[in-house]
Parts: structure tokens; sequence; C-alpha cells
């Protein structure tokens, strides 16, 4: 079955560490995106993709970046982690830039102490 | 600026009834909207997509539906049991902002046995 999956799902850093949350999915999406989810914000948009090559930015993109280098993977950096980017962070990709369907990966926990 | 409401925030039925999850947007200018389920410590679940030119969409005990002139959808859910426990969370496609879904901040759900 295809699939998205994310690594770590669990993962511990320390302030202004680089850290990368990977995503990887075998759908052939050509869109994916970034999303984190904290109790009281629920999801906010952080990076997406259209396309390889393509990256874009969401609502809440400061001190994180994405490269598309191929069609499965959009891997997300934390250029120099904060404690305020402590969340679970998820990893999304559809087909059809406006009426595809969503689909979601476990999600990576991330603790910046 | 679009917003996503839904009521109640948590809910606790007996084991069997029918019931139903509400979900309202501010703005009807809408692609489409996306129900789906999210277990805890787990990733986002789609349910059910309805595009903006339909009424309804239906899968297995559970049926959407979208009245998007007054800015409502409902989730029903048919005969609930325990494995229906979760949090249900509905997010509409902007037009002008397409890249991303608005998600609501969900109604967890507890079916008691």
């Amino acid at each position: 079955d295809a699939e998205i999956t994310q690594s770590p799902r669990h993962k511990i850093t320390e302030t202004g560490r680089q850290v990368t949350l990977a995503c990887h999915q075998t759908w052939n999406h050509n869109n994916m995106f970034w999303y984190r989810q904290d109790l009281g914000h629920g999801l906010r948009l952080i990076h997406y993709s259209y396309g390889v090559q393509d990256t874009n930015k969401g609502e809440v993109s400061d001190g994180y970046s994405v490269s598309r280098s191929n069609t499965e993977d959009l891997p997300l950096t934390l250029e120099s982690a904060a404690s305020s980017q402590t969340s679970v962070y998820f990893c999304a990709s559809s087909e059809g830039q406006f009426f595809g369907e969503l689909f979601f990966g476990e999600g990576s926990r991330l603790t910046v102490l | 600026k679009q917003e996503v409401t839904q009521i109640p925030a948590a809910l606790s039925v007996p084991e069997g009834e029918n019931l139903v999850l509400n979900c309202s947007f501010t703005d009807s200018a809408i692609y489409n909207l996306q129900w789906f389920r999210q277990d805890p410590g787990k990733g986002l679940t789609s349910l059910l997509l309805i595009q903006s030119s339909q009424r309804e969409q239906t899968s297995g005990r559970l049926n959407a539906s979208l009245d998007k002139s007054s800015g409502r959808s409902t989730l029903y859910i048919a005969a609930s049991q325990p494995g229906d426990s979760a949090t249900y969370l509905c997010a509409v496609r902007p037009v002008d902002s397409s890249y991303k879904l608005i998600f609501g901040s969900g109604t967890r759900l507890l079916v008691r046995p």
C-alpha cells in the first residue's frame, strides 16, 4: 500500500542545534506539506511544495526550511532549534492542487530543551 | 479571514447511538471540505472529502453533508462503537488561499461501552 512515513518519530534536541525531519511518500503525489500541531493553535502550515524544485512558505515558516529534490521526499530543517519549536510535526501529501484529498503521516514529536 | 469552528468540543455517548458532529465556516468560497480522525499520539486519517459542488459523501457508517451557502457541514456516525472514540477534525480549502487547509479545533468523541 502507498503510504507516507516520517522519521524520527520522537526526537529531543538542544537549543541552537540543527534538526532535520524526514518525510517520504510512495503515492507519487506532486504536492507535499509540513504542518505543526500545538495545543491552542491547532494545525498550522509551515512550508509546502507543488513539485520538484518548488518550495513555498506557509503561515509559520520562520526558522524552518525545506528542499524538494525528488517527488518522494520533503525534508524539514530547523536551522537553529528554539524552545518555541517544540511541537508535533506532520507531513502530508495530495494529488491535485485544488481538489485533492490530503493524506498525513504519523507525525514527529520534537522536544527542544 | 476564514475561520472554522467545531461544536461541541467534547462529546460522550453510549455505544450504539447515532450522533452528529458539527463544523461551521465563515467564508463560503471553498474548493472542498475534508473530515479527519485523529487518535491520541497518531496522525490524521482522512475520512471523507466533499467537493464544493457536492452535497454529501458516504463511507460505511459515516455520512458527511455540506451546505456551502450556510457555511455548515455535519458528520453523521451511525451505530457508534467504542472504536470510534477519537478526535474528529474538519478542514476547508479556501479559494483565496488554496495551498492550505484551515482546520477546526476538533471534537473529542468518547463512545462508552
